[in-house]
């Protein structure tokens, strides 16, 4: 499979612990992003990496968020001390940096209880 | 801010039908544009795009158009099928982010 790939699917933690995702995107493409989905809402950007480069973060990634792109190849997404409020779908998507097509993965699933 | 969104939350079509997505942006600066198809527990699947500098993109069985006179933004499905339920976003790029409408879910009818 040559497509965005995110793991784990789903994650089920209780609130404070701490969870990290990971997603390993289409090779060659040196743009990475992550988003938080909701149920019944479009996905929100969180932020996004030229190569290992975090360029831009939104004002929803709180500074429990981090994300990570060390080798400007695979990308993880790591929220310390869960809140309820983070329970969400979180989707990795990437793209040439000259294309403007972006290409989502599955998503990770987290359930905070 | 400016943000991307849809006429309408939910459209019911009957099989072989065609379907029309609408999709107003205030966004006059965005250059791109993507409609998404996501089905129930999965991510948002790439179904077609246009540039700013376009107002029409056919692909297979969809066609997207685009008015900027009014800022609106349509996806047409032809012969509609069961595999065609899903929520459709609209997305505009600005930059380099994109930002996506509520979505419309689309149900059709056998």
């Amino acid at each position: 499979d040559t497509g965005v790939s995110q793991d784990p699917r789903h994650k089920i933690t209780k609130r404070g612990q701490n969870v990290t995702f990971r997603c390993d995107p289409i090779s060659e493409h040196n743009r990475l992003y992550w988003y938080r989905q909701t149920l019944g809402q479009g996905p929100e950007f969180l932020t996004y990496f030229q190569n290992e480069a975090q360029l831009e973060k939104s004002r929803l990634l709180s500074d429990r968020f981090s994300a990570e792109r060390p080798k400007g190849s695979f990308s993880t997404l790591e929220i310390q001390r869960t809140e309820q409020g983070d329970s969400a779908m979180y989707l990795c998507a990437s793209s040439l940096s000259r294309v403007n097509t972006i290409y989502f993965g599955e998503g990770s699933w987290l359930t905070v209880v | 801010g400016e943000s991307v969104g849809l006429h309408l939350p939910t459209l019911s079509v009957q099989e072989g039908d065609n379907s029309i997505i609408n999709c107003a942006y205030s966004n006059s600066a965005s250059d791109y544009f993507i409609w998404y198809k996501q089905e129930s527990g999965k991510g948002p699947q790439f179904i077609i795009d246009i540039r700013s500098n376009m107002d029409k993109r056919q692909g297979q069985r969809v066609t997207v158009l685009l008015n900027k006179t009014v800022k609106h933004l349509s996806l047409q499905i032809a012969a509609t099928q069961p595999g065609d339920s899903a929520v459709y976003f609209c997305a505009e790029i600005w930059g380099v982010k994109l930002s996506f409408g509520a979505g419309t879910t689309v149900t059709v009818r056998a």
